[in-house]
């Protein structure tokens, strides 16, 4: 299956700095990335989709100025958390879009967890 | 109403034995259909993809859709300790380019 690579697999900043946290499709070309936060035992929520080369779109009551999100390449998406509170703390986790065969479908990143100080 | 209802769990089987895992959705516009496993602290694995109503099997997983009542299950058969896992079903209303609605995942834990 396609692989989707994270970078940071963990993190811990203090309170006020930016983190960024990179999504790579390893094997594939990914024109539509996706950014989730994971709540302890919650599922995932969708934080806001990314498309190559255009503004990603976000989902309701999700900052786009605290969480930037740039899909520079069809390889490569980043999520910067800015100005990160505790509140922020959570466990993030992108996807790539990917359509084979007969499949389209999104396959997810190994997360990146986050810990404000 | 959530969109998408789940057993959180726990669910604990011996094993071998066969595992039943379900969903219920109320947006009849769903059309697809996945099922992943997210180990502890990792993304998500996904096992079952569809789009129709009826069973996929593949090896020991079989996934069931019956969209005439909206619910999804999940079967495993012959279960391991590596099944251990939470399994979250989800859905979308297009393909892999549309807004995944996950639930909120079922705890299983096969003992030895």
């Amino acid at each position: 299956g396609a692989v989707v690579s994270q970078h940071p697999s963990r993190v811990i900043c203090k309170s006020g700095t930016s983190v960024k946290i990179e999504c790579r499709s390893l094997d594939f070309q990914a024109t539509t990335m996706f950014w989730y936060r994971q709540f302890p035992k919650q599922s995932l929520m969708l934080m806001a989709t990314s498309n190559e080369g255009s503004k990603a779109t976000y989902e309701q009551g999700v900052e786009k100025d605290k969480f930037l999100i740039n899909h520079a390449s069809l390889t490569l998406s980043t999520l910067t958390v800015t100005s990160a509170h505790p509140e922020d703390s959570s466990f993030y986790i992108c996807s790539a879009r990917v359509w084979q065969a007969a499949t389209d479908t999104q396959y997810f990143g190994p997360g990146t967890r986050l810990t404000v100080l | 109403q959530k969109e998408v209802e789940q057993d959180p769990g726990p669910l604990s089987v011996p094993e071998g034995a066969i595992v039943s895992l379900n969903c219920t959705y109320s947006n009849s516009a769903f059309q697809y259909f996945m099922w992943y496993r997210q180990y502890s602290r990792k993304g998500p694995e996904l096992l079952m993809y569809t789009y129709s109503s009826g069973n996929k099997e593949d090896g020991r997983f079989t996934a069931q859709v019956d969209k005439s009542s909206k619910y999804i299950s999940l079967f495993i058969r012959d279960s391991q300790p590596s099944d251990s896992a939470t399994y979250l079903c989800a859905m979308t209303w297009g393909g892999g380019y549309q807004k995944v609605t996950f639930g909120t995942g079922t705890k299983l834990q096969v003992i030895p």
